[in-house]
């Protein structure tokens, strides 16, 4: 069980917006620590998506937004393309030092 | 540019040893904390360990301890991981990411391609 709960699956068709949602506790989100989004193309490494809540790293399009409110956090990807078929994981911390994380959604294109 | 490279894995039997390495270049090692993150077989991620710039902290997930050891060398940019006492449970493929913190909570900004860990008699 993960520390984090994702949807396992979430799907869309091409141009459409899908979001992911990401919830935790009072001690890793809700204590007021960030969240941060990976993507991971099957049979990849993992690759940063978005950093604390909302900030996009150089590269990544501006499709991607997230957000973060109380003890969860969300992201959206809209224009969906065929391209953004992938799994998509949530980060954070808590307060026992653990970089924590959800347990992962896979994004499906139709 | 920043590449982390893993090296290591293999077959091992239960009970048995094996010692990741992960080489990183392109950015300046000694100052950053190191991470080794795994995924099981068709599972999601999991920071089993990570070690500061100065080694002065270290981590270890409950699933690990007393059995893994983290390290590094940083005259050599290299980030080691010593894994004892393999489990079927401890089979995954093992990144080692560099953490960076922004504001309060650490992330992983670059990963190495992994290296795959199989633990079967």
């Amino acid at each position: 069980q993960s520390v984090l709960t994702q949807p396992p699956s979430v799907s869309g068709a091409p141009g459409q917006r899908v979001t992911i949602s990401c919830t935790g506790s009072s001690s890793n989100i809700g204590a007021g620590y960030d969240v941060h989004w990976y993507q991971q193309v099957p049979g990849t490494a993992p690759k940063l998506l978005i950093y604390d809540n909302s900030n996009r790293p150089s590269g990544v399009p501006d499709r991607f937004s997230g957000s973060k409110s109380g003890t969860s956090a969300s992201l959206a990807i809209t224009g969906l393309q065929a391209e953004d078929e992938a799994d998509y994981y949530c980060q954070s911390y808590d307060s026992s030092l653990r970089k924590v994380f959800g347990g992962g959604t896979k994004v499906t294109v139709l | 540019e920043v590449q982390l490279v893993e090296s290591g894995g293999g077959l091992v039997q239960p009970g048995g040893s094996l010692r990741l390495s992960c080489a990183a270049s392109g950015f300046t090692f000694s100052t950053y904390t190191m991470n080794w993150v795994r995924q099981a077989p068709g599972k999601g991620l999991e920071c089993v360990s990570y070690i500061s710039g100065s080694s002065s902290t270290i981590y270890y997930a409950d699933s690990v301890k007393g059995r893994f050891t983290i390290s590094r060398d940083n005259a050599k940019n290299s980030l080691y991981l010593q894994m004892n006492s393999l489990r079927d449970e401890d089979a995954a493929v093992y990144y080692c990411a560099r953490h960076r913190a922004t504001v309060v909570t650490p992330f992983f900004d670059y990963w190495g391609q992994g290296t795959l860990v199989t633990v079967s008699s």
